[in-house]
């Protein structure tokens, strides 16, 4: 079965600080991808990345980076230089990967991390 | 703006009730999911349909039922409602494609159940 883990439920940080939201992962399939959502107080989802399995690089994308480990089955998410604006919760989510158009490629979702960053 | 749109924002119902939430996805998706947000349970897939057809079912009650009508847009029915079932609900959209495509999300619909 597949299942994500999010184990920081909480985390409080002051603003300009660097910050590691962590997630382990399991599944069984050899291809899976790999996502991170962010959910502001105003309650959308928002995407901000998207990871396949056997993209293993690291990703920078301005003061957001990602560390994909598959030895350890983690998808750990850094914000550098946190800001107010980042306060939000914050989703790691597992997907199958499926190459027939319509297939079921539903969302298994952590429970979130709630980060504020104060000012 | 993902291009998802879902009506009602907000609903306050009773419990024993039936309503019916709506979801328009981003021009040219044909799949269409369905996720519910609760304080207990996270974040779960209900269900999803691709071009008019159900093609997965998640955690959805036998109370809950979906469908795709031909111009793509989704209703997600729940019937007698409890107070367990107040939550937030999620539409999300993909494009048809052979590779992984994103999935956008909609507003969402709060579902209060009084």
């Amino acid at each position: 079965a597949q299942k994500v883990t999010q184990a920081q439920t909480e985390i409080s940080v002051v603003e300009k600080e660097d910050v590691t939201l962590d997630c382990v992962y399991e599944t069984r399939d050899t291809t899976y991808y790999l996502f991170w959502y962010k959910q502001p107080p105003s309650g959308e989802l928002v995407f901000l990345i998207r990871r396949n399995s056997f993209d293993e690089q690291n990703e920078i994308s301005g003061r957001y980076s990602w560390n994909f480990q598959k030895s350890t089955s983690s998808f750990n998410f850094t914000i550098t230089a946190s800001q107010v604006v980042d306060s939000a919760v914050y989703f790691c989510a597992l997907s199958e990967a499926s190459y027939n158009a319509g297939n079921n490629r539903k969302l298994i979702w952590g429970l979130g991390t709630s980060l504020a960053v104060n000012p | 703006d993902s291009g998802v749109t879902q009506t009602p924002k907000h609903l306050i119902t009773a419990t024993g009730q039936r309503v019916t939430l709506r979801c328009s996805p981003r021009s040219g998706d044909l799949s269409v999911y369905w996720y519910q947000q609760s304080l207990d349970q996270g974040l779960q897939f209900l269900i999803q349909y691709y071009n008019g057809e159900e093609r997965a079912k998640g955690n959805i009650l036998e109370r809950f039922s979906a469908q795709q009508f031909p111009d793509l847009h989704s209703e997600l029915n729940l019937s007698s409602l409890e107070l367990g079932d107040s939550a937030l609900y999620f539409c999300a959209s993909s494009v048809v494609g052979l590779s992984y495509n994103e999935q956008f999300f909609g507003p969402g619909t709060r579902l209060t159940v009084l």
